[in-house]
């Protein structure tokens, strides 16, 4: 089982609809997750992180953590079509602070 | 605060050629990586570093060296380029603590023909 897994997509959401992002890992000890945006081209920028299980709302973006079942996952409300991007879910390991990455989902908004 | 800095931005290289990808940060993090990322595909882990004198090979080491002689700087070594590694490379960093992120240089393309 690879540390981190995404499913690749491409994921096709209509604009103005939620988008919904997945992310399983494997280590059951890791602490911290994070979610990344990857425009074409550009350097992986941090969306937001989140180490509590439960809800973690930052404006149209929300994250859920769910330790027991090794899920964390994304939700875009009010998709855009600026959001269209790969998403890269990030987990540090409890072992160490190595930070593995995921291999990203492709997110297209349709306008 | 700089971050990390990546050096060149644009490289073309011939076959056979040797270069070194410099990567800087100015945060004091332990924790410094090399991926490499193909057209529409995901990063993958060329090797990564723990502290300075300790690197360790990622999924796709081969073609590649690296060095940490210091806390700041983590550079990458191509030594007889193939066109296999024509990529865009970039480098990040992390620190401890369990909100602190890894951040990421802007890239460096490298083609090589």
């Amino acid at each position: 089982q690879k540390e981190v897994e995404q499913n690749s997509g491409p994921l096709s959401v209509p604009e103005g609809a939620i988008a919904s992002l997945n992310c399983t890992y494997s280590d059951r000890g890791s602490q911290s997750f994070f979610w990344y945006r990857q425009y074409s081209g550009k350097s992986p920028e941090l969306i937001m992180f989140i180490y509590s299980n439960g809800d973690k709302e930052d404006g149209r973006f929300t994250a859920q953590l769910n330790k027991a079942s090794q899920y964390v996952s994304l939700l875009i409300r009010d998709s855009q079509p600026s959001d269209s991007a790969t998403y890269l879910c990030a987990v540090r390991m409890n072992r160490d602070d190595k930070i593995i990455f995921g291999k990203g989902t492709r997110l297209h908004i349709l306008p | 605060n700089a971050g990390v800095t990546q050096t060149p931005k644009f490289r073309i290289l011939k076959i056979g050629q040797s270069m070194t990808l410099q990567c800087t940060q100015d945060m004091n993090h332990n924790y410094m990586y090399w991926y490499r990322q193909d057209p529409g595909m995901g990063l993958k882990l060329i090797y990564y570093s723990v502290g300075a004198g300790i690197t360790d090979k990622g999924e796709v080491p081969n073609g590649y060296n690296v060095s940490r002689s210091t806390t700041e700087d983590f550079p990458l070594r191509l030594e007889l380029a193939a066109p296999s590694q024509t990529s865009v490379y970039f480098c990040a960093s992390n620190g401890r603590g369990l909100n602190t992120e890894a951040f990421f240089g802007q890239g460096t393309r490298l083609t090589v023909v």
